[in-house]
């Protein structure tokens, strides 16, 4: 069956720094994976969506990369802040309309 | 646009009881989705409908659990009856469909079951 991995311990990283977020996959070709960010109470939001012809996307101060061989994708935040502080979540497409999610990556970013 | 509405947004309930949860759409959007969110199992797809016709129930994990769609602007989640074992938050998302496929999720609902 399709398995998601994200990493699972918190990353804690300096303010200014840049945070980098992993997403792991097998027994999948996913046709796009998207990337949500999540706060305590609340539901995800969407942040970005990168297709599997595309390396990169880069949304401000977000970058995304998706390595179809490695069954990879990166997560970037430069410069951060502690305002990004969150719970980021991968989502592998899965069929029309329909994706996985990841269990989540809780990024603290320290003054 | 409010966003995705959903309601209540914190439920406890006694093992045994009905429990009815509800969500409204984003006006125009064509698919909605039904998530169960624990810490040990994470997001999970419970069902989705498609201009209001249930595509996959796939994610439902018993027959407690049912789903309707009666109008574009209206879904239900029931859990009948409920066990302890169905504490979690459930979200409610929709999407515009087609090639646009963001997600727009509500706020959730908080449930207890004791």
């Amino acid at each position: 069956s399709q398995k998601i991995e994200q990493n699972s311990e918190a990353l804690n990283i300096q303010e200014g720094k840049t945070a980098t977020l992993t997403c792991n996959y097998t027994n999948y070709s996913p046709a796009y994976l998207q990337w949500y960010r999540q706060d305590p109470g609340r539901g995800p939001v969407f942040l970005l969506l990168i297709r599997e012809n595309e390396k990169e996307k880069r949304k401000e101060r977000l970058k995304v990369t998706f390595d179809t061989t490695l069954k990879q994708s990166l997560f970037h935040i430069t410069a951060s802040q502690p305002a990004d502080s969150a719970t980021y979540l991968c989502a592998l497409e899965r069929g029309y309309q329909k994706v996985t999610f990841g269990t989540g990556t809780k990024l603290q970013v320290i003054p | 646009d409010a966003g995705v509405i959903q309601s209540p947004r914190h439920e406890v309930t006694e093992m045994g009881q009905e429990v009815t949860l509800r969500c409204k759409p984003i006006s125009g959007h064509n698919s909605l989705f039904w998530y169960r969110q624990t810490m040990m199992r994470g997001l999970e797809l419970l069902i989705y409908f498609n201009n209001n016709v249930p595509i996959d129930d796939s994610g439902m994990p018993e027959d407690r659990f049912s789903a309707k769609m009666p109008n574009a602007s209206f879904s239900t989640l029931k859990i009948q009856p409920s066990e302890p074992r169905d504490s979690a938050v459930y979200f409610c998302a929709s999407s515009p469909g087609q090639q646009n496929t963001e997600a727009f999720f509500g706020q959730g609902t908080r449930l207890t079951v004791v």
